[in-house]
């Protein structure tokens, strides 16, 4: 157990729809990353938050949008949904900003499982 | 941008036969480099990394050697096990800017390991 709890664990939906993907992170961790995981794409970085402000970006689409809240758990938005959107969406969280050489422990969910139809 | 090449699986070996999964790497600077795996069913999880030139990374009988000169940080085991069927991972971790770093991964390598 990473200590990453996402949820849902599984999402069916229609396309044009609009779910929201939740994430707490570890306790005392104040980052956390959004990756999703596609047969094709593989594991594509989307966007990382520091202590509630955004810290980096990815290849996310505008269509998605992500926040993080003062109790340092986030929300993942993803609208107007389309088929291409169905993955394994990944949470994890770390320590500090992921800055500093090594700095690259993350520690991950268990994912949410979208299935667009 | 950065990139990282792993060899395409799925893999199948038999127990304890010696297994090498390559990675290859593309950076501009002097990543940090790292293998995750991902058992069935659960997220991704470190397993070994290396943060400068010839360091090894080793873990649970898993190690990997950072190869500036071949930009390479292949993974070996020298004897599989079944609890080793998983799916593995090789990322390099680089600077996004304003103090921040990000992973990229590989697609990933599915090893099977068969009794």
């Amino acid at each position: 157990d990473s200590g990453v709890t996402q949820t849902p664990k599984h999402l069916i939906t229609a396309t044009g729809q609009r779910v929201t993907l939740r994430c707490s992170p570890r306790s005392g961790d104040l980052s956390v990353y959004w990756y999703q995981q596609s047969l094709d794409q593989g594991l594509q970085f989307l966007i990382q938050y520091y202590n509630g402000e955004e810290r980096a970006k990815g290849n996310i689409l505008e269509r998605f949008s992500a926040q993080q809240f003062p109790d340092l758990h986030s929300e993942l938005n993803l609208s107007s949904l389309e088929l291409g959107d169905s993955a394994l969406y990944f949470c994890a969280s770390s320590v500090g900003p992921g800055s500093g050489r090594g700095a690259g422990e993350l520690f991950f969910g268990e994912g949410s499982r979208l299935t667009v139809l | 941008g950065n990139s990282v090449t792993q060899m395409e699986g799925p893999v199948t070996l038999s127990e304890e036969a010696f297994l090498t999964i390559n990675c290859t790497y593309t950076a501009t600077g002097y990543p940090s480099l790292f293998w995750y795996v991902q058992y069935p069913g659960e997220g991704l999880q470190l397993l070994l990394k290396a943060t400068k030139a010839d360091d090894k990374g080793s873990n649970k009988g898993f190690e990997a050697t950072y190869r500036k000169e071949t930009t390479s940080f292949h993974l070996e085991k020298g004897s599989v096990q079944v609890s080793d069927s998983a799916v593995y991972f090789c990322a390099l971790e680089e600077d996004s800017g304003a103090g921040s770093y990000q992973l990229t991964f590989g697609k990933g390598t599915k090893l099977s390991v068969i009794p």
